[in-house]
């Protein structure tokens, strides 16, 4: 079965300082992994995805993650966070060829940055 | 066009009330989702639209009810809802659903609220 975990509930950072927020996944062959934003009384935006290829993708709002295939992770990174990055973040997988299937979402980690 | 638009932002309904939710996109994606999501916590899949057809319907209880008119279009027709179903309801489109790499476009999601 295929799962994503996010181990932290909350990341705080300082204004300027790099952030981390971690994802593992857990899916037979090769994942999609997705990362999401959720703004407070929102949907959810794309930041960015992992299909094949480089590791390490480059997304929206400066965002990049990296993709460890023998550490299933796919944690989100940014050099120097904002303010107003401050939300909550979703990690999602879908195994491959898997037609009709929706995304399975990680439970989410609330990034808090202060100023 | 890279919009998906849900109406009304916010609605709330008596027990004993009809009501619906309606999706747009004109992206021309041929797949769409509607999923519930309780606050701070991720959504969860109800309903995926392929070609205008539903093929994947999450265990949803029948007071739920989806509808898709046209590639364009998504409805989610209420009837006698609980309390428990107070949530935001988010549509979504995404290409295709065969492959399983594209990402999801959200719309900004109803905010129901079941009295």
């Amino acid at each position: 079965a295929q799962s994503v975990a996010q181990p932290e509930d909350q990341v705080n950072v300082a204004e300027g300082n790099p952030l981390t927020v971690k994802c593992t996944y857990s899916v037979s062959g090769n994942p999609y992994l997705f990362w999401y934003v959720q703004y407070p009384n929102r949907g959810l935006q794309f930041l960015l995805k992992y299909i094949t290829g480089d590791n390490l993708v480059k997304g929206s709002y400066g965002f990049e993650a990296e993709f460890n295939k023998s550490q299933t992770s796919f944690h989100l990174k940014k050099p120097s966070a904002l303010v107003s990055d401050s939300a909550l973040y979703f990690c999602a997988v879908r195994a491959p060829y898997q037609a009709g299937t929706a995304l399975i979402f990680g439970k989410g980690t609330t990034l808090s940055v202060s100023s | 066009d890279t919009e998906v638009t849900q109406t009304p932002k916010h609605l709330v309904m008596g027990m004993t009330n009809k009501k619906s939710l309606k999706c747009e996109q004109h992206m021309g994606h041929r797949a769409m989702y509607w999923y519930k999501q309780k606050a701070k916590k991720p959504p969860e899949l109800m309903f995926v639209y392929s070609y205008e057809k539903l093929s994947i319907n999450e265990s949803v209880p029948s007071r739920f009810s989806p509808e898709c008119p046209n590639s364009s279009l998504l409805n989610l027709h209420l009837h006698a809802l609980q309390p428990e179903d107070s949530a935001l309801y988010l549509c979504a489109s995404s290409p295709e659903t065969s492959g399983g790499y594209n990402e999801q476009f959200f719309g900004p999601g109803t905010r129901l609220t079941v009295l």
